[in-house]
């Protein structure tokens, strides 16, 4: 069975850091691109960056270039998302979600088959 | 950026009805077009992929249709689990991109 588990997430004030661990297991993690999803409270869905297989293709949302670092360790079947300089707009729940359809004409994009729960993330002083 | 943008936004219905959501891209996406149903409290799942692919698993009530830039969810005869929101999402170009959202509540 294929799951992604979310933890780290937690209260941090205004310009502080957070470091977001995904756990996989039910799959071949190496052979597939990860993505970071978050949905702030009571809205839509957005996405936030991916990273390739190989860590050799990594794409960050506008909204978190510079700010945040997406990495991944293929032995430790696990993703990560370093989150520096926090903002309240960056209040959200974050999901991990395994890609599938992966194009690189355009940018490193996919669909999402399978999402973990989710780790709140909450900006505010 | 590719715009998305679904109607309606939130829509009451029935058991059994047939109930249809159209999103429609700013630019033409071809047929990269994917819907998700996020229920309450839960993480969100994938429904269609590639505009009109079933995803394994998903009941055959659900289709999808369109390319270019207009496409449609479609439920044959709406269940008491399908009470939920949808939100499609294209993967033609990054950023990829997902809809408003369509809140599908009992009527």
């Amino acid at each position: 069975e294929v799951q992604l588990v979310e933890s780290g997430g937690g209260l941090v004030k205004p310009g502080g850091s957070l470091r977001l661990s995904c756990a996989a297991s039910g799959f071949t993690f190496t052979n597939f691109v990860i993505s970071w999803v978050r949905q702030a409270p009571g809205k839509g869905l957005e996405w936030v960056s991916s990273i390739s297989s190989t860590s050799s293709y990594i794409h960050y949302a506008d909204s978190v270039k510079g700010r945040f670092t997406i990495s991944r360790d293929n032995a430790k079947k696990s993703l990560y998302l370093q989150m520096n300089s926090l903002r309240a707009e960056d209040t959200a729940l974050y999901y991990c979600a395994r890609g599938q359809g992966i194009t690189m004409v355009r940018g490193l994009v996919n669909y999402f088959d399978y999402w973990g729960q989710g780790t709140l993330v909450t900006v505010s002083s | 950026d590719i715009q998305m943008t679904q109607s309606p936004s939130s829509l009451s219905a029935s058991v059994g009805d047939r109930l249809t959501i159209t999103c429609r891209a700013s630019q033409s996406i071809d047929t990269y077009l994917n819907w998700y149903q996020q229920r309450p409290g839960r993480a969100p799942k994938l429904l269609i992929y590639g505009a009109s692919h079933l995803q394994g698993g998903v009941p055959s009530r659900f289709s999808g249709s369109g390319s270019g830039t207009d496409f449609a969810l479609t439920i044959s005869s709406l269940q008491p689990e399908d009470f939920a929101t949808y939100y499609c999402q294209q993967s033609y170009s990054s950023p990829q991109t997902f809809g408003q959202g369509t809140k599908v509540a009992i009527k």
